[in-house]
Formats: C-alpha cells, structure tokens, sequence
C-alpha cells in the first residue's frame, strides 16, 4: 500500500504571502509509459466535502484559482498557493490514485496569521 | 450540473447493518467509475470502495472487505453502499464520489454513520 505524508500538519501564513505544503509517497505514483503522476489535491472547508484543486500532480481543475499550483513528480510533490487570500483557510489532502487502496495525506490545516 | 446526494447514514449499534444510497443527476452516470470515501470526525479521508461504470468490477478498502458492499444501478442513476457488521471505528460521514480517471472531481455532501451502543 502507498502511504502519503504531507508536511507540515499546520502552517500560518499571511494574508498575500506565499504558502507551501509538500506531500511524499512511499512509493513512485509515476506512471512511466503515460508520463504522469497519479497525485490530486483537494481543499476541504469546515462542513463542506472536499474539493478538486489539481490532478496530475499539476493540472489545475477547472474554476480554480490560478495562484494554487502543483508541481513535483516520483514520490515528492508540492501545492503552492502564490498569495494568500482568506478564503483559501481549509484543510489540504494530497491523493494517489496510481493503485488500490487509493490513500490520502494525513492532511495539513492552513490559517492567517 | 453534477449532484451527488447521499442518504441512509444514522445511527446503528455494533454488529448493525445500514445500506447508504447515492443518488446522481447531472451527468452520464453509467459512464463512470464511482467511488466511497469516509471521515471520521475530526479525522481525515479513507477511501472505502469503488466500483466501475458497469457495475462488473469492483474493489475495497482492507478494512471493509467482506463486510461491505458496493454496488449500483445504472437505470436508477445511483449507487449504493451495504455496510454490515459495523463497528465503532465505521463512524465517520461517508461521501460518494466521481471518479473520472483523475481523482475525485465531484463529491456529495456525505451522510454521518454512527455506530455506538
């Protein structure tokens, strides 16, 4: 099983600065011959579902904002928000879906500071 | 535009049996793989289960093999989890989910599934 670990669990940052969370998977989530990476990103708001940010490690899904970026591929992967808007206050969970059981980052909390 | 609106959740004791409903609209639902996803309160996400657009192949979480069951039907537009032999640690808000190949693009609201004495 693919295990998925973000870092770090909560990070403060402030209104228009630049926020990072990073998520590792034990194992490669590349799919070699297709060239991608099976890795998504979800913001998930207090009594909401989550919602899709970005799939393929980096595609951002359609309607979102473009100061959310993801980069990163193998086993290390990275969510940028550029610059910081009040809205953007949420819980972060990376996704692989390269394998079953599919499997999510513990998760990383995001406040102003 | 997409819906997804889940149903059946409540509270059960341990050993209990709840069958959880999914109902889409919005889409072309035989035409994608579907998913449950659960979260414990407080707690983070566990994919649970999926099944694909057909209904011939499905998958489950360790956790939940042979005590749950996913299935759908393509006519009714919905899907459905048979959960049995539930256990404390099944508590959680359960979530259906879209999968169409890229992650999860479309999520109901979930259903709260309490399993205590």
């Amino acid at each position: 099983d693919i295990v998925m670990t973000q870092s770090p669990d909560s990070l403060a940052v402030s209104l228009g600065e630049r926020a990072t969370i990073n998520c590792k998977s034990s194992q490669s989530v590349l799919y070699s011959s297709k060239n991608k990476n099976y890795l998504a990103w979800y913001q998930q708001k207090p009594g909401q579902p989550p919602k899709l940010l970005i799939y393929w490690a980096s595609t951002r899904e359609f309607g979102v904002p473009d100061r959310f970026s993801g980069s990163g591929s193998g086993t290390d992967f990275t969510l940028t928000i550029s610059s910081l808007q009040a809205e953007d206050v949420a819980v972060y969970y990376c996704h692989q879906y390269y394998s079953t059981p599919y499997s999510f980052g513990q998760g990383t909390k995001l406040e102003i500071k | 535009e997409v819906q997804l609106v889940e149903s059946g959740g409540g509270l059960v004791q341990p050993g209990g049996s709840l069958r959880l409903s999914c109902a889409a609209s919005g889409f072309t639902f035989s035409s994608y793989w579907m998913h449950w996803v659960r979260q414990a309160p407080g707690k983070g996400l566990v994919w649970v289960s999926r099944m694909n657009s057909d209904g011939s192949s499905t998958t489950y979480a360790d956790s939940v093999k042979g005590r749950f069951t996913i299935s759908r039907d393509n006519a009714k537009n919905t899907l459905y989890l048979q959960m049995n032999s539930l256990r404390v640690e099944d508590t959680a808000v359960y979530y259906c989910a879209r999968g169409p190949g890229w992650g999860f693009d479309n999520w109901g609201q979930g259903t709260l599934v309490t399993v205590s004495s």
